[in-house]
């Protein structure tokens, strides 16, 4: 089993949906990655949490250290947030990431 | 913010030759580089750690003499695929930790041997 799990595996929303991202593992951690993969490959750190909660625009990011629990929320979305958004985990600083499976959402117009 | 440089982009090189790619950190000294594989529509694999000064660390099944990683400096770590195959094409992505736990990417190389 994967210390890091992501659901759903794929996702297909409408524009303007809102739309939520799991994460759930099953180590101790010191941090928890979100990022974005856009198709081309690059990959851009979205949030970094330790505990509680972090919002960017239309981002939101929660954690629940006790439930071992991530999610990953996007408002209003939009086909530009269209890409491939992967959970990481850090069990302690400068430590290597663990990833989750990645996330395939796609926005229509 | 911090940023790591990784070039090439993309190359395309014939079977049997070398391929370097270089991950530089721009703004910050990084002590430490992780080096990763990700094949189409999978996750990120991490190939090898590399530490400035000394030897890299490398993940079970991956081959040392086949992925020779160099840190020479604190701001450059390299990879080289040697005597590169088409089942090595794949895209490498370089990411270094930063201040706390925070990391950064490289925007990665996508490598095709054909």
């Amino acid at each position: 089993k994967n210390e890091v799990e992501q659901s759903p595996q794929n996702l297909t929303a409408q524009e303007g949906e809102f739309i939520t991202i799991n994460c759930s593992y099953s180590v101790g951690i010191s941090a928890l990655h979100w990022l974005q993969q856009h198709p081309g490959g690059g990959i851009v750190s979205l949030f970094m949490l330790s505990s509680g909660k972090k919002k960017h625009g239309r981002l939101i990011a929660t954690i629940n250290i006790q439930e071992k629990h991530s999610s990953l929320h996007i408002t209003a979305s939009h086909p530009r947030d269209s890409a491939v958004y992967i959970c990481a985990v850090m069990k302690s600083s400068g430590d290597k990431l663990t990833f989750g499976t990645g996330t395939r959402l796609a926005v229509r117009p | 913010g911090a940023v790591v440089s990784q070039h090439p982009s993309w190359v395309i090189c014939k079977s049997g030759t070398s391929v370097k790619i270089e991950c530089r950190s721009l703004d910050f000294q990084a002590t430490t580089m992780f080096w990763y594989r990700q094949f189409p529509k999978q996750s990120l694999m991490l190939m090898a750690t590399s530490n400035e000064g000394s030897k890299a660390t490398y993940e079970q099944g991956v081959e040392k003499d086949k992925f020779l990683i160099n840190h020479a400096s604190l701001t450059l770590s390299t990879l080289t695929v040697t005597s590169a195959h088409p089942e090595d094409s794949s895209f490498y992505i370089c990411s270094a930790p930063g201040q706390g736990a925070s990391y950064t990417f490289g925007s990665g190389t996508r490598l095709t041997v054909v």
